[in-house]
């Protein structure tokens, strides 16, 4: 099956600064990628959605200045935590998926960050 | 290295059927076992989470079972409804990692 990466698998930062994570698709081009967050023994919950070219569309209660996601090329779209506090700590997954609509996703190894 | 395991590839059974999906893992030093639901076109639904140190978890007609020992669980969905009609998906995380199964494409036919 198709590759889907992200980068770093895990940071450490520091409350206040900002923290970008990569997820490329390896192999195929993605037209469409989602973004999810999972806190310790907690369900996933989508963040956004983004296609390629066009702003991310954000789940309620999702802060679109925090969690900004550009999906500027066909095999790579980031997710930038702005200004991280402590409670921003968590897993965070992407998934991609080629084409629009009905196509399968493939989903990375997520991208454990923790905020200090 | 961890591999994630899911049979059938796909199925397709009438409505009002129990049913059971599989996934097999091959290291048991396991976090935590997750069942999502992917419809298509949308993200994943998060259905069921057993941690390490838990058998199974009930939600509704959903129940998901852990053997680790075995390096398996079991999604049973009781009373199966058109509306279950779905990719399920099992992942488990591992080494910090979330390693996927392939997903298993379920028809509930009227």
């Amino acid at each position: 099956g198709a590759v889907v990466s992200q980068h770093p698998s895990w940071v450490i930062c520091k409350s206040g600064t900002s923290v970008k994570i990569e997820c490329r698709s390896l192999d195929f081009q993605a037209t469409t990628m989602f973004w999810y967050r999972q806190f310790p023994k907690q369900s996933l919950m989508l963040m956004a959605t983004s296609n390629e070219g066009s702003k991310a569309t954000y789940e309620q209660g999702v802060e679109k200045d925090k969690f900004l996601i550009n999906h500027a090329s066909l095999t790579l779209s980031t997710l930038t935590v702005t200004s991280a506090h402590p409670e921003d700590s968590s897993f965070y997954i992407c998934s991609a998926e080629e084409g629009q609509g009905g196509n399968e996703q493939f989903f990375g190894p997520g991208t454990r960050l923790t905020v200090l | 290295k961890q591999e994630v395991t899911q049979i059938p590839a796909a199925l397709s059974v009438p409505e009002g059927e129990n049913l059971v999906l599989n996934c097999s893992f091959t290291d048991s030093a396991i976090y935590n076992l997750q069942w999502f639901r992917q419809d298509p076109g949308k993200g994943l639904t998060s259905l069921l989470l057993i941690q390490s140190s838990q058998r199974e978890q009930t939600s509704g007609r959903l129940n998901a079972s852990l053997d680790k020992s075995s390096g398996r669980s079991t999604l049973y969905i009781a009373a199966s409804q058109p509306g279950d009609s779905a990719t399920y998906l099992c992942a488990v995380d591992s080494n910090y990692q979330l390693i996927w199964g392939a997903g298993t494409k379920l028809i509930i036919k009227p």
